[in-house]
Order: structure tokens, then C-alpha cells, then sequence
């Protein structure tokens, strides 16, 4: 039982370049996160999906698609990179049945 | 965007000293969680707290969810070494949106 899984652990990327951040939970966990956490600022919500098949804002979307692949699977694009973007990513999920939200090890995004 | 005020910014204890830690909000929040996040790792949750006034323990920790809903406390009793981190609180407002305080740095000098 790996929990929640992200993929890469460290990214860098030249602005314009676009890629994909990987998450997969293999709690059957229905909802699942994507944050990104800078120096003083906690973790800011880019977008969640509540259930497989639905996608939604969070407190800082812009730049960011999202797409639920499956139950297990999220993932986070960014399409033009920015150096505003350079942060740690964190992936999270949560079942329907807690408000407990259990985090992966984070992917390090450096934009330069 | 809204953010939870969490205090001290960071902490510089000796071994054994007992640490307390506070976060506060202008919104009522129904359940407040509290996170440990060590170096170059996720967020694991230590305590969960679901109604006003609730004291919940596990092992030396101890958090308080505040009788006005707007406001939580973490405590740790008898600190070691591997307590070193960014401790954060979070509150949930609906299902879905965890809002995070900014986190207290804890540093342990043997």
C-alpha cells in the first residue's frame, strides 16, 4: 500500500516548456488535490476533483489544467511554463467518508 | 485568497521544553487538522478535530479545536529531536477546500 505516489521528485524546466505532473492513490480514495506550497505561504488548492470524471477551481487555477484520468489517477499540466510557477507541487486524496486529506512526497518545479 | 493566521513563524527550543502553537481565522471552520511536514517530504496528519471545544491527544500532542470555531491550538509536551519541522493547521469549510495557516518552523537544539 504506497498511499499517494508522485511523479517526477524534481523537474526543471526552461519558460515556454510544458509538462505533466503524475499522481496516483491506491486507497480508493474518491476525491484528490493538487497544491502548490512557496516559502511563507502554507499550501494554496490549484484544483480538486471531487469524484472521478469532475474537476474543479481551486484558489489558484490559472496557468494549470487538470485532468482525472481514472479513480486512481490525477494529474496537473502546465502548458507554458512561467518562473512564478516554480514551487513544490503536492498531490493529495481523500475518501468520501473523512475530511482527512493524506498527502504524496511532493515534485520540486524549478522554471528558469 | 483566504488564509488561516498561524503563530509562532518559527520556534527555537532546548530538548525536553514543551512547545505550544496557535492558529486563528475570521471564518468558522467545522474541522481543523493538523499537519507535520519534514524536510523534503509531504504533510502527514497528526490530529484531527471535528467539534467546538474538543481536546484530542495522541501521544504528546494535544489539540484543541476553539469554542468559536474560529480558532485552534497544537501543544507538544516534552519535545525530541525528530519533532523538528513545519507544523501547519488547516481548516475545512464545506467538503472539499482544505485552507492552510502559513506553518511554525520547529527547531530543537540537543
Amino acid at each position: 500500500n504506497a498511499g499517494v505516489t508522485q511523479t517526477p521528485k524534481f523537474q526543471v524546466l526552461k519558460t515556454g516548456q510544458s509538462m505533466t505532473l503524475q499522481c496516483a492513490q491506491d486507497m480508493n480514495h474518491n476525491s484528490m488535490y493538487w497544491y502548490r506550497q512557496d516559502p511563507g505561504m502554507g499550501l494554496r488548492l490549484i484544483y480538486y476533483s471531487a469524484s472521478e470524471g469532475t474537476t474543479d477551481k481551486g484558489e489558484v487555477p490559472n496557468g494549470y489544467n487538470v485532468s482525472r484520468l481514472n479513480k486512481r489517477e490525477f494529474s496537473l499540466r502546465l502548458e507554458s511554463a512561467a518562473p512564478s510557477q516554480t514551487s513544490v507541487y503536492f498531490c493529495a486524496s481523500r475518501s468520501s467518508f473523512s475530511y482527512e486529506q493524506y498527502f504524496g512526497p511532493g515534485t520540486r518545479l524549478t522554471v528558469t | 485568497g483566504q488564509q488561516l493566521n498561524q503563530s509562532p513563524q518559527s520556534m527555537f527550543i532546548q530538548e525536553g521544553e514543551d512547545v505550544s502553537m496557535n492558529c486563528t481565522s475570521s471564518s468558522i471552520f467545522n474541522t481543523w487538522l493538523w499537519y507535520k511536514q519534514d524536510p523534503g517530504e509531504g504533510p502527514v496528519l497528526l490530529i484531527a478535530l471535528y467539534k467546538a471545544g474538543e481536546l484530542t491527544s495522541n501521544g504528546r500532542l494535544t489539540a484543541q479545536f476553539g469554542i468559536t470555531r474560529k480558532d485552534s491550538f497544537l501543544n507538544i509536551s516534552a519535545s525530541i529531536p525528530s519533532d523538528v519541522g513545519i507544523y501547519f493547521c488547516a481548516g475545512i469549510q464545506g467538503a472539499q477546500k482544505l485552507v492552510f495557516g502559513q506553518g511554525t518552523r520547529l527547531t530543537i537544539n540537543p
